[in-house]
């Protein structure tokens, strides 16, 4: 069994829907829950960062953990063309500078 | 603000010769830097962590003498692959931490095709 998994998908959505992506851990250890976008051959950049369990909104987008189910969403409201990426989810068990363990990624396309 | 780059973008070289890759922090000190690689369909995985003047921690099954990590100063890490392998064809991918060791900012990572 994989520490973290995430559906690679694709995942393909109408624009102006809600989309919910998740993964699943089995470590229970992992404190701190990241969710990250990637384009085409570019970098991971942060879009959230959450502790422990509970949501976390900043725009369109809202991060939920559940420490008890293992299980981590990130919701993407209002999706547009322009969400279309690879959303990788990562976490960490200590808050300081330690190595993240990533998911497979879900390639989300938003259909114009 | 908080941009690292990395130097190649893509590298392509013949089996048994060394490769370098440069990761450099633009606009802060980098006081951690990690090295990732990812095979395709697979996730990033962890290789090791580095501290400014110290040397590099390696994840379990990576070779330390097969991959060199130097991190000489506070924005420059390198990571040589030495004698490199038709199975070491990668994307390799580095990041830093800064003061907010919370947040790790990724470069646009390195192609690697080794025949």
């Amino acid at each position: 069994q994989k520490e973290v998994e995430q559906d690679p998908g694709p995942l393909s959505v109408p624009e102006g829907a809600i989309v919910s992506l998740n993964c699943t851990y089995s470590n229970s250890a992992f404190q701190y829950f990241m969710w990250y976008r990637q384009y085409s051959r570019k970098g991971p950049e942060l879009l959230m960062y959450t502790y422990s369990s509970g949501n976390k909104e900043d725009g369109r987008f809202t991060a939920q953990v559940d420490k008890s189910s293992k299980y981590i969403s990130l919701f993407i409201r209002d999706s547009q063309p322009s969400d279309s990426a690879t959303y990788l989810c990562a976490m960490k068990i200590g808050g300081g500078a330690d190595g993240l363990t990533f998911g497979k990624g879900t390639h989300l396309i938003i259909q114009p | 603000g908080a941009v690292v780059s990395q130097h190649p973008s893509w590298v392509i070289c013949k089996s048994g010769t060394s490769v370098k890759i440069e990761c450099r922090s633009l606009d802060f000190q980098a006081t951690t830097m990690f090295w990732y690689r990812q095979f395709p369909k697979q996730s990033l995985m962890l290789m090791a962590t580095s501290n400014e003047g110290s040397k590099a921690t390696y994840e379990q099954g990576v070779e330390k003498d097969k991959f060199l990590i130097n991190h000489a100063s506070l924005t420059l890490s390198t990571l040589t692959v030495t004698s490199a392998h038709p199975e070491d064809s990668s994307f390799y991918i580095c990041s830093a931490t800064g003061l907010d060791w919370e947040t790790q900012y990724f470069g646009p990572g390195t192609r690697l095709l080794v025949l």
